[in-house]
């Protein structure tokens, strides 16, 4: 089992380009979630899905998009790039809401 | 609003004593409380989790205790040992809050030999 999975791991963007951040799961998770990790302040939640074909916001929305059209992936999209989301995001899945499975985390830094 | 946060962003202690990481929290609808460990490089790991109707929880070698009266909640890790070096973060859940996850800030747990 791989668990989760991010790709990628690591990417370096230009302000005003657009990326897209892939998360895929093979637990057959209902839930999946997009945090954001910045130094001194935890994890932000940024959006999340109930199920396929759902998604809702969370605590910092602004300027990410995402989807879920397949059960197992979960996509975060960044349309215009902003230096403020230099950030680490993480992607977690979940069957039980308190036990979130993490994945690696990928580290974006836009210049 | 609803927050998370800890008393301490660093704590360090020798190895085999027992360490004790705490956290206050303000959303007193939170349904439960849960512990999440993130080592160096890694994605957060779960730990524990309490629900709010109760006032200790043990694990293997952890023990979650939750004061309700002062919002306080706690993790007692026994024995620590050097693999216990990471990053400690509470949450919290609120069924009635959309069931998003709320963390804290973390807490740096350092084990010295």
């Amino acid at each position: 089992n791989a668990g989760v999975t991010q790709t990628p791991k690591f990417r370096v963007l230009k302000t005003g380009q657009s990326m897209t951040l892939l998360c895929a799961q093979d637990m057959n998770h209902e839930y999946m979630y997009w945090y954001r990790q910045d130094p001194g302040m935890g994890l932000r939640l940024i959006h999340y899905s109930v199920g396929e074909g759902t998604t809702a916001k969370g605590e910092v929305p602004d300027g990410y998009n995402v989807s879920r059209l397949k059960k197992q992936n979960f996509l975060l999209g960044l349309e215009s790039a902003a230096p403020s989301q230099t950030s680490v995001y993480f992607c977690a899945s979940s069957i039980d809401r308190n036990e979130a499975f993490f994945g690696q985390g990928t580290r974006l830094t836009v210049v | 609003g609803e927050s998370v946060g800890l008393h301490l962003p660093t704590l360090s202690v020798q190895e085999g004593d027992n360490s004790i990481i705490n956290c206050a929290y303000s959303n007193s609808a939170s349904d439960y409380f849960i512990w999440y460990k993130q080592e160096s490089g890694k994605g957060p790991q779960f730990i524990i989790d309490i629900r709010s109707n109760m006032d200790k929880r043990q694990g293997q070698r952890v023990t979650v205790l939750l004061n309700k009266t002062v919002k306080h909640l706690s993790l007692q890790i026994a024995a620590t040992q050097p693999g216990d070096s990471a990053v400690y973060f509470c949450a919290e859940r609120w069924t009635g809050g959309g069931n998003k996850l709320t963390f804290g800030t973390g807490t740096q747990l350092k084990v010295e030999l």
